[in-house]
């Protein structure tokens, strides 16, 4: 089946610096991959789609790569501030044909120190 | 800026009693989801619904889940007989989906606790 691995421990960054996070996924070759933002208690808040065919999408602070061949991506956020502190979700639609179904990884922890 | 909204945002019922979930997902969009994330767990898809019907379901929606769009705007899900295992966040998401771009919208969450 589909595993996707995100960092399992925090990532503990000073303001202002960059912060990488990073998803890597098994055992399919999804279309797309997309990034979610979860506050404490909070649903998920989408934040960045990257097809497979995109090395690199930017939004603001934001960057996402997509490796297909090590089927990996990369989040980045650059300037970092103490707001940007939340779980960081990595999600792949699910295998197999006409699904919409996410799948999403278990998530890392990001806390920016002022 | 449209958004999902769920009710209530916390519910506490005690085990084998029948709970309702509700959501009003945004309006324009034809796809709906719910997800559960146990504490501390990944969040799992439990099922999606498109043009009044369930389009596809996990392993966790058993016959105790069944979902509804009893009118234009709301849609639930209903667990009929509560376990303590049921004891999660509930979301539900919306989207609109063209081509194989599909962004899902979710809403706050409604905390389950069985008791």
């Amino acid at each position: 089946s589909q595993k996707i691995e995100q960092n399992s421990e925090a990532l503990n960054i000073q303001e202002g610096k960059t912060a990488t996070l990073t998803c890597n996924y098994t055992n399919y070759s999804p279309a797309y991959l997309q990034w979610y933002r979860q506050d404490p208690g909070r649903g998920p808040v989408f934040l960045l789609l990257i097809r497979e065919n995109e090395k690199e999408k930017r939004k603001e602070r934001l960057k996402v790569t997509f490796d297909t061949t090590l089927k990996q991506s990369l989040f980045h956020i650059t300037a970092s501030q103490p707001a940007d502190s939340a779980t960081y979700l990595c999600a792949l639609l699910g295998f197999g044909g006409a699904t919409n179904k996410l799948i999403f990884g278990t998530g890392t922890l990001l806390a920016v120190q002022p | 800026e449209p958004e999902v909204t769920q009710t209530p945002s916390h519910q506490v019922t005690q085990m084998g009693q029948e709970v309702i979930l509700r959501c009003v997902p945004i309006s324009n969009h034809l796809y709906f989801y719910w997800y559960r994330q146990i504490l501390g767990q990944k969040v799992e898809f439990l099922v999606s619904f498109y043009n009044n019907e369930i389009s596809e379901k996990s392993e966790i929606f058993d016959d105790q889940f069944s979902v509804e769009r009893p009118d234009g705007s709301n849609f639930t899900l209903k667990i009929r007989s509560t376990k303590l295992e049921d004891s999660a966040m509930y979301f539900c998401a919306s989207s609109v989906v063209y081509g194989n771009k599909n962004i899902q919208y979710f809403g706050a969450g409604t905390r389950l606790s069985v008791l």
